[in-house]
């Protein structure tokens, strides 16, 4: 069954340049999550998207932006970038609702020099 | 919205034995799904197992069961005849608002040979 597909899989990038990531959902899966895991710490919510529309919005900088597109892709643009962006990026996918598990993707390790 | 607490920083076991890891929850709710995740070294977040409070048994998938004690509101996941490959982070998110899970600090679980 296709999963959710992330790219790039690794970034390398340098302080103060731009970055987007990318996230394919499940085919059907009508909402996106983006999540940020920082080296030895919980993965943290950074926004949500369902059926375009962002959702909800949770610690996400200010320097960060997301959108979903209309076929369902979302991505997540980082300018500006910091040291402390260095971290694991999550994209999940699930269908609307309180109790649908949400599958995550493999990841994209962001790394700024 | 829930709070869940996973009370377990790490836990050991020894390859082929079950064991047990925590996860209690505190909600209001009447309709509310518990969730597990299990996150190897590797770094991708794979979903486990789902439980929904309405559920008259509890849930199990392969080696993986809940032990579902709604009036404890505990759900604790119990993993059966362990492997090497156990041996990861696992996660019992507070969904709060849908999907947009709230990460704790999780059960490391090392699984000795």
């Amino acid at each position: 069954a296709a999963g959710v597909i992330q790219s790039p899989r690794h970034l390398i990038k340098e302080k103060r340049e731009t970055a987007t990531l990318k996230c394919y959902p499940i085919p059907r899966h009508d909402t996106v999550y983006w999540y940020q895991q920082g080296p030895g710490q919980d993965p943290q919510f950074l926004i949500s998207f369902y059926e375009k529309m962002q959702s909800d919005k949770g610690s996400i900088p200010d320097r960060f932006s997301a959108q979903q597109f209309s076929d369902y892709h979302s991505e997540l643009n980082m300018s500006s970038l910091e040291l402390g962006d260095s971290a694991l990026y999550f994209c999940a996918s699930s269908l609307r609702g309180m109790n649908t598990e949400a599958f995550f993707g493999q990841g994209t390790r962001l790394t700024v020099v | 919205a829930q709070k869940i607490t996973q009370t377990q920083p790490g836990m050991f076991v020894q390859e082929k034995e079950a064991v047990t890891l925590d996860c209690t929850y505190d909600t209001s709710d009447p309709s509310y799904g518990l969730f597990w995740y299990k996150q190897p070294s590797s770094g991708e977040m794979i979903f486990l197992i789902y439980q929904g409070s309405y559920d008259q048994q509890n849930a199990t998938e392969g080696r993986y069961s809940l032990n579902f004690q709604k009036a404890r509101k505990s759900a604790n996941l119990v993993i059966s005849a362990s492997q090497l490959g156990d041996s990861a982070m696992y996660f019992c998110p507070d969904p709060a608002e849908g999907q947009n899970f709230v990460f704790g600090p999780g059960t490391r679980l090392s699984v000795l040979p």
